[in-house]
């Protein structure tokens, strides 16, 4: 099974800072790798998909890059409704497997 | 797009239950499904996938030969049938849509499945 890393597990920020979250996967997955967004007893919502493309009706201060083992997560000026967890998926091959997550606290 | 899981609830060790994943609001059939479960304050795993026909379904070893996924095009409707029950099988259960190549563009609220004794 594909192995998906994500560091840091906890970020504390501030309103108005770019955040990098890392996604890192044990083989290479190509670019078919997805972003999810989850707040407290939600489920979660899907902000990139094939690495790099923006989920309609996502805010473009969410961004993705990377492709093969290592991407990233990046979220411009930090807004409050922007405090939750994150989540990177594979979906190279079967099972598809998601990071621990991110959680992007004060 | 509305999905709208139920079935959940408490259930022993050993036993069984049955999860359904009402859909609305989208042509159903043209769309594979997947069932997510997410342990109570821990991270999400992926549990089974259906394609739009029903035709091929494939399982997370967690799962594999206690779980069926199957789907009924003319109700709208995915079903989980979860056997041989487990403790590490307590989450919340989400039914989402898998957009081709594209991640999982919906989800329902999930439903809780507790195995205990």
């Amino acid at each position: 099974d594909i192995q998906m890393t994500q560091s840091p597990s906890t970020l504390s920020a501030s309103l108005g800072d770019r955040v990098t979250i890392t996604c890192r996967a044990s083989q290479n997955i190509n670019s078919w790798l997805a972003w999810y967004q989850q707040k407290p007893g939600k489920a979660p919502k899907l902000l990139i998909y094939k690495a790099s493309s923006l989920q309609e009706g996502v805010p473009s201060r969410f961004s993705g890059s990377g492709s093969g083992t290592e991407f990233t997560l990046t979220i411009t000026s930090l807004q409050p409704d922007d405090f939750a967890t994150y989540y990177c998926q594979h979906y190279n091959s079967y099972p598809w497997t998601f990071g621990q997550g991110t959680k992007v606290e004060i | 797009v509305e999905l709208l899981e139920s079935g959940g609830g408490l259930v022993q060790p050993g036993g069984s239950l049955r999860l359904s994943c009402a859909a609305s609001e989208f042509t159903f059939s043209s769309y594979a499904m997947n069932w997510v479960r997410q342990t109570p304050g821990k991270g999400l795993e992926w549990v089974s996938f259906i394609s739009g026909s029903g035709y091929s379904a494939y399982y997370a070893d967690s799962v594999k030969g206690r779980f069926t996924f199957s789907r009924d095009n003319s109700k709208n409707t995915l079903y989980l049938q979860m056997n041989s029950l487990k403790g590490e099988d307590t989450a919340v259960y989400y039914c989402a849509r898998w957009r081709d190549g594209s991640g999982f563009d919906y989800w329902g609220q999930g439903t809780l499945v507790t195995v205990s004794s």
